[in-house]
């Protein structure tokens, strides 16, 4: 019963280096959400997959990048990382359909840009 | 106007008391809304949601949903100092509503 996986949980990165933050779904879920969260924002949509094989921009996207590798897998890249990037990040999954039905998320990825 | 809208808080409320916090949405086409729930350093976890007008009850938990005044709003009866969390209202995103776009986050304190 583990849910969404997240890995890493913490990580620093210099400005300028890529790093990739995977999530990974046993649930059999459809949609997979990446979001982050900083304070006084809430939390903000960053890229989603309504489906394997598709992925979508949401609020936030510049500066990052996704895969949805399989059903179960959905991972975030950032290819350049900035110090506005410093945020919490959250990997989500709901079964995608219509109606009041809610995410599952990760533990989240605690990332620290200097 | 932000889709959906909420007020930081903190809130803080005498254990026993009822916590009322509120949220406020501009697209009133939007059918349901959901409440998590995020204790400090931790992921939100959905603990009540709410698709029809009137009132939805679960344990301690009631949500209200007033689609003409377009305000959802959750109760919490008997509060415990667990209760202490940052409470996030959701809806769906007016662009796209497979999509869920949340509130910035209302902070309660139970105090014991």
């Amino acid at each position: 019963n583990a849910g969404v996986t997240q890995t890493p949980k913490f990580q620093v990165l210099k400005t300028g280096q890529s790093m990739t933050l995977q999530c990974a779904q046993d649930m059999n879920h459809n949609s997979m959400y990446w979001y982050r969260q900083d304070p006084g924002m809430g939390l903000r949509l960053i890229y989603y997959s309504a489906s394997e094989g598709t992925t979508d921009k949401g609020e936030v996207p510049n500066g990052y990048n996704v895969s949805r590798l399989n059903k179960r897998e959905f991972s975030l890249r950032l290819e350049s990382a900035a110090p506005s990037q410093t945020s919490v990040y959250f990997c989500a999954s709901s079964d995608g359909r219509r109606g009041p039905y809610g995410y599952t998320f990760g533990s989240g990825t605690r990332l620290t840009v200097v | 106007q932000k889709e959906v809208e909420q007020n930081s808080g903190p809130l803080s409320v005498p254990e026993g008391a009822i916590a009322s916090l509120n949220c406020t949405y501009s697209d009133r086409g939007s059918q349901s809304f959901f409440w998590y729930r995020q204790y400090s350093g931790k992921s939100p976890e959905l603990i009540m949601f709410i698709y029809s007008n009137g009132d939805k009850e679960d344990g301690r938990f009631t949500a209200q949903l007033n689609k003409a005044s377009q305000y959802v709003s959750l109760l919490i009866r008997d509060s415990q100092p667990s209760d202490s969390a940052t409470y996030l209202c959701a809806g769906p995103m007016k662009t796209s509503y497979d999509k869920v776009i949340f509130g910035p986050g209302t902070s309660l304190s139970v105090i014991p």
